[in-house]
């Protein structure tokens, strides 16, 4: 029973241009959200989270935007960059839980 | 800062055969998790521990214990190495609960063959 849902398994931006990643959640006591990073052979690192009563947050380079009616969520890299390429995971968790619930990733590659 | 460290990096079983999957953290983290990633899917939880002394199951504890002596280490342990625990091993630790972001380690590869 996948509660968080990644439709893309992958997406291939040029340099310079916007990528645009997916999230769908099924599970309405979901109340925050995060974007994992992973490259090959490491573990996955932290890029940007959002609590459900915002509807967006900025780092940079990297917007979150929430959509709770919907329940989706996306994140925007603008400009991509080559060294953004590697797999991006969604997870959301519950304020009652511990787990972190992980969509099955997009592998997002970035060409010149 | 080591951050999260996870050995070994890679381990080949064969079935039957156990093995302990080592973790570490030196952020003084209180809650620490152990997860599986299948090729191609997300990251599924088998244990965690809310601090030394107490763990709990996660969503696939079948076939693993975990235990919690210190603050720093949370041990996997794998009793009969089954095919299907073929995975990726991600260790990772957070300072509190899900709000917090969760460190992971680089992972441990192990194939049961």
């Amino acid at each position: 029973d996948q509660q968080v849902k990644q439709n893309s398994p992958s997406l291939s931006v040029q340099e310079g241009r916007i990528s645009i990643l997916n999230c769908d959640y099924t599970n309405s006591m979901f109340d925050y959200f995060l974007w994992y990073k992973k490259y090959p052979a490491e573990g996955p690192t932290f890029l940007i989270s959002i609590s459900s009563i915002k509807d967006k947050n900025e780092d940079g380079r990297f917007t979150v935007f929430l959509n709770k009616s919907a329940k989706h969520l996306s994140l925007h890299i603008v400009p991509s960059q080559p060294g953004d390429s590697a797999v991006y995971f969604c997870a959301a968790s519950a304020h009652s839980g511990y787990a972190l619930n992980f969509g099955k990733g997009t592998s997002l590659l970035v060409t010149p | 800062n080591a951050g999260v460290t996870q050995t070994p990096k890679f381990r080949i079983l064969k079935i039957g055969q156990s093995m302990t999957l080592q973790c570490a953290q030196d952020m003084n983290h209180n809650y620490m998790y152990w997860y599986r990633q299948d090729p191609g899917m997300g990251l599924k939880l088998i244990y965690y521990s809310v601090g030394a002394g107490i763990t709990d199951k996660g969503e696939v504890p079948n076939g693993y214990n975990v235990s919690r002596s210190t603050t720093e280490d949370f041990p996997l342990r794998l009793e009969l190495a089954a095919p299907s625990q073929t995975s990726v091993y991600f260790c990772a630790s957070s300072f509190d609960r899900s709000y917090n972001e969760q460190f992971f380690g680089p992972g441990t590869r192990l194939t049961v063959l």
